[in-house]
């Protein structure tokens, strides 16, 4: 069975300093991985996903993340963090047998907090 | 593009009433899409997959029968909260899938329900 787990529930950083989101998941399958933010009372934002092309994503705002298969892990990182970046981030896997319709499983969230 | 419209944004109705959710694909065709339920500060419990032509697939522990789902078209899925109570209140989101297994989806903005 599929699972992600997201070890921080919140995360606090001063701005313009480094952001580091873990995230790890366990899949039977070569999944396809992705990073979501979303902003207070708004809907889900692509930040990047991974679909067993290049370790290293890059997504938007900055932010990048690099799959590794030897540690499951796939954590979100940013090298400078803007006020802005303040949300929640969700990792998500995606399970892509048929039998599932490509269901995908959210972990648990981090919340972001900067500091000015 | 991907773009997966909500309607309405927000609503507030009385106990007892039933209240319907649009979940739009508009500019591609979603055969699948998803119903997601969010609690305050939680991450997204996925309640049901929707098929076009077919019956949605419940989730365990989600009430069929309290969440009718329609997806009449391939751009089109409904959700419909039935006598609604206050317990029902949260953070509705949709989700299409696009192209192949394994792309992933592309999320609605989300509806906020209110049951008084």
């Amino acid at each position: 069975a599929q699972s992600v787990t997201q070890l921080d529930s919140h995360v606090s950083v001063s701005e313009g300093t480094p952001v580091l989101l873990r995230c790890n998941y366990s899949s039977s399958y070569s999944p396809s991985l992705f990073w979501y933010v979303q902003h207070p009372n708004k809907g889900l934002q692509l930040l990047l996903k991974y679909t067993s092309a290049a370790t290293l994503v890059k997504g938007i705002n900055g932010f990048e993340a690099e799959f590794k298969k030897s540690e499951t892990s796939f954590h979100l990182t940013k090298p400078s963090a803007h006020m802005s970046d303040a949300a929640e981030y969700f990792c998500v896997v995606n399970d892509p047998t048929k039998t599932s319709y490509d269901k995908v499983i959210f972990g648990p969230g981090t919340s972001l907090s900067v500091i000015p | 593009g991907a773009v997966v419209s909500q309607h309405p944004s927000r609503v507030i109705c009385k106990s007892g009433t039933s209240v319907k959710i649009e979940c739009r694909s508009l500019d591609f065709q979603a055969t699948t899409m998803f119903w997601y339920r969010q609690f305050p500060k939680k991450s997204l419990m996925l309640m049901a997959t929707s098929n076009e032509g077919s019956k949605a697939t419940y989730e365990q522990g989600v009430e069929k029968d309290k969440f009718l789902i329609n997806h009449a078209s391939l751009t089109l899925s409904t959700l419909t909260v039935t006598s609604a109570h206050p317990e029902d209140s949260s953070f509705y989101i949709c989700s299409a899938k696009k192209g192949l297994a394994g792309e992933g989806q592309f999320f609605g903005p989300g509806t906020r329900l209110t049951v008084l």
